[in-house]
């Protein structure tokens, strides 16, 4: 069974500060690694997918790693702003397991 | 172009009553997941149907059901409901097997909110 960590639970930090999100899995066979945000009482959107065979993936002020071999990624935000207030999921998917495994979250605060 | 559309966005129901909540998928797609997210709880799997077939499930009772349509979209049916069935029900689509480009990457909706009183 994957079990999928996110630490830490809850983060706060001032605007204009770098985010740095963590995100491990116990199952190194994996097919990708998906981050999402998702707003209280709404659906998930999704930010950034890594495929295994990638060590990273970059969209904007995001910026995911990938070790598949030591089962972790990291999602870094840079320059965070008031709306980058949300929470971050990582989830991951086993090879030919289509269905993917989620993290906790991190729960993030952006105070102005 | 449509994201991931789901109805109804709210649903009140007593205990012992069924519940139907629907999906429509990204035009293209062909997998749909179903996920459960109770309060203060994670993300859940649910279902997944591929081509009208499931293809796997979670560890949910069997009152929990559903099915996915020629067009793709999906039903999620939810019997002798108890109170701790109350939670947001996500659906997602991805390509399936079948796609190349950008396969596995998931697509969520808003969710139906479900009430049990």
């Amino acid at each position: 069974k994957q079990e999928v960590t996110q630490i830490p639970a809850a983060l706060s930090v001032p605007e204009g500060e770098n985010l740095v999100l963590n995100c491990s899995f116990t199952d190194s066979a994996i097919y990708n690694l998906q981050w999402f945000r998702q707003d209280p009482g709404k659906g998930l959107t999704s930010l950034l997918l890594i495929q295994s065979s990638q060590r990273e993936q970059t969209s904007g002020r995001l910026n995911a790693s990938l070790d598949k071999s030591s089962g972790r990624s990291t999602l870094y935000i840079a320059a965070s702003q008031p709306g980058d207030s949300a929470t971050y999921l990582c989830a991951v998917r086993r090879v030919n397991d289509y269905k993917l495994s989620f993290g906790a979250g991190t729960t993030v605060t952006v105070r102005a | 172009e449509a994201g991931v559309t789901q109805s109804p966005t709210h649903l009140i129901k007593t205990r012992g009553q069924q519940a139907t909540l629907r999906c429509s998928p990204i035009s293209g797609h062909t997998s749909v997941y179903w996920y459960q997210q109770a309060l203060g709880l994670g993300l859940q799997f649910l279902l997944w149907y591929d081509e009208g077939e499931e293809r796997n499930r979670g560890n949910f009772p069997p009152r929990f059901s559903g099915r996915q349509f020629p067009n793709y979209s999906s039903e999620l049916n939810v019997n002798a409901l108890e109170l701790e069935d109350s939670a947001l029900y996500l659906c997602a689509s991805s390509l399936g097997f079948q796609g190349l480009a950008g396969v596995g990457e998931l697509f969520f909706g808003e969710g139906s909110r479900l009430t049990v009183l």
